[in-house]
């Protein structure tokens, strides 16, 4: 497996832009977090999905922000309008959870870094 | 909020010397994980230990979790170079699988 795929790597945007960024989780898994990583806040759990359902999306900063997983391979984390200071690292985690011990093991992604000017 | 608080911020040693970089979390727990993150990557899953166990060991690293004090411990022995990078503890919240990361303690280990 490739292991958890972002794309894209890096973002250059002007502010009012809208932003994508993509997750492919890794197959089988049945979790998905979006984290946000500055310097200022350290790593923000910004919303998690199980089975592709949203579950907790109290992270998620403002109304810009919105986040969806049509299937169980592909999740979009989208900003409209984008600021600048939602400039961060975003990371894509994926996990199976682990039966009975009820243990989940993030696999993360390289990362999306997203620059706003 | 931040679950998890690392301890300490930073820490710089010589190779081959021992790490030793604490976690506090504030609510009960049913596991504890420690993640490192080399400079520019993302996290990587290093060990978990369950709340009903103390202590446990993965090659050159040994993890203590005292629940009683919402504390873990991350050893680190006969450092390397290659060890360089920053440590976070992860823990879930609420009784979900919402995962909260520390602050993170950046390790160096100079050569």
């Amino acid at each position: 497996d490739a292991g958890v795929i972002q794309s894209p790597r890096h973002e250059v945007t002007e502010m009012g832009q809208e932003v994508t960024l993509r997750c492919k989780p890794i197959s089988g898994h049945d979790y998905l977090f979006w984290y946000r990583q500055t310097m200022m806040r350290g790593l923000e759990l910004l919303i998690y999905f199980n089975n592709n359902v949203p579950i907790d999306d109290s992270g998620m900063p403002e109304d810009r922000f919105s986040a969806k997983m049509p299937n169980a391979s592909f999740s979009t984390l989208k900003i409209q309008p984008s600021e600048p200071r939602d400039s961060a690292v975003y990371f894509c985690a994926s996990s199976l959870l682990a039966g009975f011990s009820g243990a989940n093991v993030l696999t993360f992604g390289a990362g999306s870094r997203l620059t706003v000017l | 909020s931040q679950q998890g608080e690392e301890d300490p911020q930073a820490l710089s040693i010589q190779e081959g010397e021992n790490a030793t970089m604490n976690c506090s979390y504030k609510t009960s727990i049913n596991n504890l994980q420690w993640y490192r993150q080399n400079s520019g990557r993302g996290l990587v899953h290093l060990i978990l230990i369950r709340s009903n166990e103390r202590e446990k060991h993965s090659g050159r690293l040994r993890v203590t979790l005292d629940t009683s004090k919402k504390s873990s411990s991350l050893l680190i022995t006969a450092s390397r170079a290659a060890d360089t990078a920053s440590y976070f503890c992860a823990t879930p919240t609420g009784g979900t699988y919402k995962y909260i990361f520390g602050t993170g303690t950046r390790l160096k280990v100079l050569a």
